[in-house]
């Protein structure tokens, strides 16, 4: 079973608008990182935040970590057309493995 | 630098037909090496992964399996493919201290 669940299944915004979308997860994790795919490719890695951390910036891009909650959220901050794909949360769990396990996604459509 | 690559890009095999996707990785000692699978409009479910040669874990049981015979190389097979095979499956390595993965472009594989 899929370890994270993003919200929403999809969002669409207008260009300079903020994008939040947020990812629940089940079980101990190590860190979680999120993805960005665009259409028919692979992923690309853009942020990992680790278990102890709380908040992490990358450019535009803010990332919050609750393990009380078991749940983070990504937000990318004045989105461009060129942000339009889909953007997954993925966990490794506190298990000592090797495990990567994604979450289902959110399709982000950024309109000019 | 690291890079990875995944072939064939795309194939269309009829029902019953065997299958060998393969991904090798360059730049790079003993990395971790999964093999994942996206339905259309889906995340990605893990299928296997690898530590170390010969070195196969399976997530799932299915009509595929998977094998490392070499540091660099991960080879996903069937011998019968199935109308459920059908999707685009991606290749990935992380270095074994962890971190984030890196993915090749996918092979889109057409049961028909």
């Amino acid at each position: 079973s899929q370890q994270g669940e993003e919200d929403p299944q999809a969002l669409s915004i207008q260009e300079g608008e903020n994008a939040t979308m947020n990812c629940s997860y089940k079980t101990s994790i190590n860190n979680l990182q999120w993805y960005r795919q665009n259409s028919g490719r692979g992923l690309v890695h853009l942020i990992l935040i680790r278990s102890n951390e709380r908040e992490k910036h990358s450019g535009r891009l803010r990332v919050t970590l609750d393990t009380s909650k078991k749940s983070s959220s990504l937000l990318i901050t004045a989105s461009r057309a060129a942000d339009t794909a889909s953007y997954f949360c993925a966990t490794d769990a506190n298990t000592g493995g090797f495990k990567t396990i994604f979450g289902a996604g959110t399709r982000l459509f950024v309109k000019a | 630098s690291q890079t990875i690559h995944q072939w064939p890009a795309t194939l269309v095999q009829p029902v019953g037909s065997p299958l060998s996707l393969e991904c090798t990785v360059e730049g790079t000692s003993n990395p971790n090496l999964y093999w994942y699978r996206q339905a259309a409009g889906r995340g990605l479910q893990l299928l296997f992964y690898s530590v170390g040669i010969g070195q196969i874990s399976s997530e799932v049981p299915q009509n595929l399996s998977a094998s490392r015979p070499q540091d660099r190389q991960f080879i996903l097979s069937s011998k019968k493919l199935l109308l459920s095979d059908s999707g685009f499956y991606l290749c990935a390595w992380r270095a074994t201290s962890g971190g984030e993965l890196f993915f090749g472009e996918g092979s889109r594989l057409t049961v028909l």
